[in-house]
């Protein structure tokens, strides 16, 4: 099973709202990842979480919030967000963080903020 | 700092026609390659992936690419295209920080 799994697909939110993104694999990888990407253009890495500890957060808002209950799962809390936040968000995971393996990804959610 | 570039940002081609996308990288000691396709309203797909060894290798769905270090290139190639690969294809290569850096996607468009 090489699948990782995105809940919702597609979520409209205003800017007073919290929802939550989540991301489910089941391949024993022990390296996981959000992406923003917007129309057109390559994904943008936001974290990474390696041995669900965060290794990697690329200056993003503190509006985005990612939590890694376990090595499988991996969440991102949205509050108070932008209309500029409106993008795809990918989740993806690769078996381990330093290796050169590759990045597995999710379908995305497609997120719009009103 | 490595980065990518795709030197094209559309293709069109005519069905069952032959293809190339192009990409190049900047130069690094260790370089690992990927190429990714999304097709619309999808995730991203590995296509191929450059790690060591043979600098011909060999994907998913009919495409290949080949590793020159000399000319830092890393260019896909389909013999004969489908309109079912109609999709933006992105080139990456893996920095010293572990972490994908990404081309601008090229869009392949598939002409009947």
């Amino acid at each position: 099973d090489t699948e990782v799994t995105q809940t919702p697909k597609h979520l409209v939110m205003g800017m007073t709202n919290k929802k939550s993104l989540k991301c489910e694999q089941h391949m024993g990888h022990r390296a996981m990842y959000w992406y923003k990407q917007k129309a057109k253009k390559p994904p943008e890495l936001m974290f990474v979480y390696s041995y669900e500890k965060l290794s990697i957060n690329e200056s993003v808002p503190s509006r985005f919030s990612p939590e890694c209950p376990n090595s499988s799962l991996l969440n991102l809390h949205l509050h108070a967000l932008q209309p500029e936040d409106s993008a795809l968000y990918l989740c993806a995971s690769s078996q381990d963080f330093q290796r050169p393996y590759e990045q597995y990804f999710g379908p995305g959610t497609r997120l719009t903020v009103t | 700092a490595q980065s990518v570039t795709q030197l094209d940002s559309q293709v069109p081609v005519f069905e069952e026609a032959p293809v190339e996308l192009r990409c190049n990288y900047s130069s690094s000691v260790s370089v690992y390659l990927f190429w990714y396709v999304q097709y619309p309203n999808q995730g991203l797909q590995l296509l191929l992936k450059y790690l060591s060894g043979s600098t011909l290798v060999k994907g998913i769905n009919g495409f290949e690419a080949e590793f020159n270090k000399s000319q830092t290139s890393f260019h896909l190639r389909k013999p004969s295209v489908h309109i079912s690969d109609t999709a933006e294809y992105f080139c990456a290569v893996r920095d010293s920080n572990y972490q994908l850096i990404w081309g601008a996607g090229t869009k392949l468009i598939i002409k009947p």
